[in-house]
This record gives C-alpha cells, structure tokens and sequence, in this order.
C-alpha cells in the first residue's frame, strides 16, 4: 500500500463542473503539498498545507489532520485546468516529498 | 518564490550516449533535487545536491549512471550516462525554498 493515496485516479468533466480530488496519507507529516502538472512537464506547486484550509481564486484545499485526508476543490472547472494533480507530503526538517500517483484531470468544453 | 530554468527542454538520444541536463536557479538555493518521471508515473526521487558537497542518491540510482554536478548555490548538471530506451523519461530538477520545493519545467528524454 502507498504512504501517499489518491482518488481518483483519473476524472473527465464538464466545463463548470464543481471538481474534488481525495489524498490520504498514512506517515506523519509537517505539510502536505499540492501540485499541478500540465502536459509540457513543468509543475506548479499549487497549496502546501498544515491545517486548515486555504483557497486561491477557483482553487480550494483542506486538511484534516486526525483523520490523514486532503481534499482539492476545483469551482467552475475550465478546460484549462486539464493537468494532472498530485499530492505529496513531507516531514519536519526535510524537504523530502512523498508523492502520491496523480490525478489525470480533463475538462471538456 | 524560485524561478527555475532547464536546458534542454527535449532531446532524442541514441542508446549507448550521455546528456547532460543543466538547472538554473535565479536565487542562492542549499538543497537541489533531481527527478526522473517515467511515462506514465509519478516523480521518483534521484538524488539531493548540496553545494559544496557529494550527492546523495536514493536507492536504485548510483553515481556512475547518474552523476551530478553541483559547482554553485543556483546551478546543478544531471548527466545520464550510457543511455537506454528505459531511461526515456521527464527529468525535473527542484529546489527547497521557504518549506516547500519549486520545480524546474523538465527535460523530455527519449531514447532510440
């Protein structure tokens, strides 16, 4: 079983769809990591997380610590935000990340 | 934040050669770390580059394969050596800023 797990592990949707992405983890961590990665290669760090929840323009990430689950929210999906998402966690002192194996994510138009 | 170069962005190698992937950094950075992606899969750690000092490669990754230079605090080189189709991959390089890691936008590596 991976330290780091996602669902699911791929999602087509409708432009406008509202859009989660699930990651557990089962170590323990400092931050958990949100990450973007477009067809080119190149990935974008999205969120890191410790608590709480954060938001950024039509993005949302919470955490839950006692039950080791992490969701990202996706509003009024856009074709544009077809990627993969992967999320990863890290430990206090070490900015060694756990990956988990992504989400393909394609928007339709 | 860090913004991160690679070069080169994509090459087609014939088995049996070496490429040499360089990352730019445009500020002073400790810690680099070197990736590989295959098709398909999520990003497996190669090695930790710290100025000033040997790499330290994860297990499955060796030194003579995947030799890493690292002369500076914003510049690293990722050599891969006496390539095979298998070695097809995304090379990305990162780097540790504030307490979360920025990444380069890949090297697309194949192959023949």
């Amino acid at each position: 079983k991976n330290e780091v797990e996602q669902s699911p592990q791929n999602l087509t949707a409708q432009e406008g769809e509202f859009i989660t992405i699930n990651c557990s983890y089962s170590v323990g961590i400092s931050a958990l990591h949100w990450l973007q990665q477009h067809p080119g290669g190149g990935i974008v760090s999205l969120f890191m997380l410790s608590s709480g929840k954060k938001k950024h323009g039509r993005l949302i990430a919470t955490i839950n610590i006692q039950e080791k689950h992490s969701s990202l929210h996706i509003t009024a999906s856009h074709p544009r935000d077809s990627a993969v998402y992967i999320c990863a966690v890290s430990s206090s002192g070490t900015y060694k990340y756990i990956f988990g194996t992504g989400t393909r994510l394609k928007v339709l138009a | 934040s860090a913004v991160i170069s690679q070069k080169p962005s994509r090459d087609i190698c014939q088995r049996g050669t070496s490429l040499t992937i360089q990352c730019q950094v445009d500020s002073q950075v400790t810690m680099m770390f070197w990736y590989r992606q295959q098709p398909g899969q999520s990003l497996t750690l190669i090695a930790t580059a710290n100025q000033g000092s040997e790499a330290t490669y994860e297990s499955g990754f060796v030194i003579d394969k995947f030799p890493i230079s690292r002369p500076n605090l914003t510049f690293s080189t990722l050599t891969v050596s006496n390539m095979s189709p298998e070695d097809s991959s995304i090379y990305l390089c990162s780097v540790g800023w504030g307490e979360t890691q920025y990444f380069g936008p890949g090297t697309r590596l194949l192959v023949l």
